[in-house]
């Protein structure tokens, strides 16, 4: 069975400081991992994939994450975070289908 | 490529009434999955379909069914709506579903029971 666990509901951080958005998963079969983002009153859009190779992964707007296989974990971080951060965070597992975490909301505050 | 479309963006039924939610896919993609996002139950996978044909399933009611067609449009049906049905339905496409495909999310219906 697959499951993801988002250790934080929401993180405050203040502008140009990092951030690190934490994710634990359990899965018995092969470990794909995705990060998605959602603004207020649109659909998700997706920050960064581990399929396989390199544990470090880069994604758009300047995030990454590592793929931790022995701690089962795969963290996002940002080095200096911007207001337009601002937004719900999804961390998520595949099986054939998605199985997703609970979300993080991430609020950078000016 | 335009990217994936929902329709309608907002509805408001009332309880024992039923909805259909219509999705289009990106151009060229052939799975279109569904999703219900709920405050208290989050993010949580409905049905996926390819070709035509359901290959996956959540574990939700019979109230809520799907299809799609051969342009691989998609609609998901709920009937005898319950409160508990306001939400907001994602749809995703992706090009061959599967475990690894990434899939692209449409901006959802929020759907409103009363």
């Amino acid at each position: 069975a697959q499951s993801v666990t988002q250790l934080d509901s929401q993180v405050p951080v203040f502008e140009e400081a990092p951030v690190e958005l934490r994710c634990n998963y359990s899965s018995s079969v092969s470990v794909y991992l995705f990060w998605y983002v959602q603004y207020p009153n649109q659909g998700l859009q997706l920050l960064l994939k581990y399929l396989s190779g390199s544990t470090l992964v880069k994604g758009i707007n300047g995030f990454e994450a590592e793929f931790n296989k022995s701690q089962t974990s795969f963290h996002l971080r940002k080095p200096s975070v911007h207001i337009s951060d601002t937004a719900e965070y999804f961390c998520a597992v595949s099986a054939n289908n998605l199985f997703f975490g609970t979300g993080t909301r991430l609020t950078v505050i000016p | 490529k335009a990217g994936v479309t929902q329709t309608p963006r907002y509805l408001i039924k009332t309880r024992g009434q039923q909805v259909t939610l219509s999705c289009s896919p990106i151009s060229g993609h052939r799975s279109v999955s569904w999703y219900q996002q709920t405050p208290g139950q989050g993010l949580q996978f409905l049905f996926e379909y390819f070709s035509e044909t359901q290959r996956n399933k959540g574990n939700f009611p019979g109230r809520f069914s799907g299809r799609q067609f051969s342009n691989s449009r998609s609609e998901m049906n709920v009937s005898t709506l319950e409160l508990g049905d306001s939400a907001l339905y994602l749809c995703a496409s992706s090009s061959r579903g599967g475990e690894y495909n990434e899939q692209f999310f449409g901006p959802g219906t929020r759907l409103t029971v009363l």
